[in-house]
């Protein structure tokens, strides 16, 4: 089957340490995105990439760090940096205009 | 500065009629809307999308409305069934850019 895939569906961690999301895609898409829900709130980005071993920070970057060494994935890691980690993260490919997420992980930070 | 914004919260409609859901943008450069409808918990998933050369795009029963000069675009759903309760995004991008700019989202309930 083609899509994207994210795990764990739930993540628990404690304030402090770094926590690494997966993101998995076999659509052949080259771009990658990587968003951020809050209650009330619709998605902002967090970073994307375009092509391989390339990416670009989004709206509210701080905190976070990414890589994408091969074109099916790209994790994401939530630092110790980010004030407020706990949300619903989405991870996203794009073909064109069109992007197509994923099921989503939801971090809670204890 | 919100530069697509979904100005209701909730939107509520018995099955069977219209459901209209609007959307309102600041940036004239986008060029490129889109719907996304998403469940609690779920990944947003794509319904209908618009290119700012057309005024109405339809597919089954979704249709989108852009009205470029008052930077408007609307989702209208009919007739409405209650498996459409769900949250309804609207998104926009501009150019070759392809970042998707999100509104905060609509809870469409659907009475049955």
């Amino acid at each position: 089957d083609g899509g994207i895939t994210q795990s764990p569906k739930y993540l628990f961690r404690k304030e402090g340490q770094n926590v690494t999301l997966s993101c998995e895609q076999n659509l052949n898409h080259d771009a990658m995105y990587w968003y951020r829900q809050d209650p009330g709130q619709g998605l902002r980005l967090i970073y994307y990439s375009q092509i391989v071993n390339d990416f670009q920070k989004g709206d509210i970057a701080e905190g976070y760090s990414v890589s994408r060494e091969k074109k099916e994935s790209f994790p994401l890691t939530v630092t110790s940096a980010q004030k407020n980690p706990t949300a619903f993260y989405l991870c996203a490919s794009g073909l064109h205009n069109e992007q197509f997420f994923g099921p989503g992980t939801r971090l809670t930070v204890l | 500065d919100q530069q697509v914004k979904q100005n209701s919260p909730s939107l509520s409609v018995q099955e069977g009629r219209i459901s209209i859901l609007n959307c309102d943008y600041t940036n004239s450069m986008f060029d490129y809307f889109l719907w996304y409808k998403k469940y609690p918990a779920e990944g947003p998933t794509f319904l209908i999308s618009i290119s700012s050369i057309k005024d109405k795009n339809e597919d089954g029963r979704f249709t989108v409305f852009l009205n470029k000069s008052a930077k408007h675009l609307s989702l209208h759903i009919v007739p409405s069934q209650p498996g459409d309760s769900a949250v309804y995004f609207c998104a926009a991008s501009r150019g070759s850019n392809y970042k998707l700019t999100f509104g905060k989202g609509t809870l469409l309930t659907v009475n049955p």
